[in-house]
């Protein structure tokens, strides 16, 4: 069974700091997704990323997927109070969406 | 509104009753999820669904839940009598073709969920 391990728990932060999550498995994935949900509402995809060493941007968010493609990492810049939330990774396992335990993100102005 | 949408958002029930939640996925999907989160937690995998057929139900408990999807009408998740370790959110996802591995172009859509209470 290949599970999705993320760290840290819980982060909070000041407007204004970087941080960074981490997304690790010890399998190998063939494509990894983030998810923000925010309180009372379902987990809504930000990005996905399907091949080894790949680097997307969206907006203050940077998302990273590992060489070996076992790991991945969201790394905010200059976080605001609008970025808080429960940030999620997810990856395939046998047909379905397997998930991570979630990063809680606040962020106080 | 062309989401997954999910009912009824809220739903309070007692020990031993019945709950019964529904699903309509977006406009031309045929592949419908189901998840539960417990507060602080991620997403827990239940069973995937094509119409009439349950694919996966691994993620299932054995005892009390069913789920079905039927050629006309929404999905449901069915609790039997349920209990207070119950209580959770179950979310209901969909996607449009028979490959769920995510990858440019395939995604999987949530719903906004339904919160189920049990006193």
């Amino acid at each position: 069974t290949q599970l999705l391990e993320q760290s840290p728990q819980f982060l909070s932060i000041q407007e204004g700091e970087n941080l960074t999550v981490y997304c690790n498995s010890s399998s190998v994935f063939s494509s990894l997704q983030w998810y923000r949900q925010e309180p009372g509402e379902g987990p809504v995809l930000l990005v996905t990323v399907v091949t080894g060493g790949e680097v997307k941007k969206l907006k203050r968010l940077t998302f990273q997927f590992g060489d070996a493609r076992k790991d991945s990492s969201l790394h905010i810049t200059a976080a605001q109070p609008g970025d808080t939330g429960l940030y999620l990774c997810a990856g395939p396992q046998g047909g379905k969406l397997i998930f991570g335990q979630g990063t809680e993100l606040s962020v106080k102005p | 509104n062309a989401g997954v949408m999910q009912n009824p958002r809220h739903l309070v029930r007692r020990r031993g009753q019945e709950a019964r939640l529904r699903c309509s996925p977006m406009k031309g999907h045929s592949h419908v999820y189901w998840y539960r989160q417990l507060p602080e937690e991620g997403l827990k995998f239940m069973v995937y669904l094509q119409k009439e057929n349950i694919i996966d139900e691994s993620g299932m408990p054995k005892e009390r839940f069913s789920a079905e999807f039927p050629k006309e009408g929404p999905s449901i998740l069915r609790i039997q009598q349920v209990v207070r370790g119950d209580s959770a959110a179950y979310f209901c996802a969909s996607s449009p073709i028979s490959d769920s591995r995510p990858r440019a172009g395939n995604t999987i859509y949530f719903g906004e969920g339904s919160w189920l209470t049990v006193v």
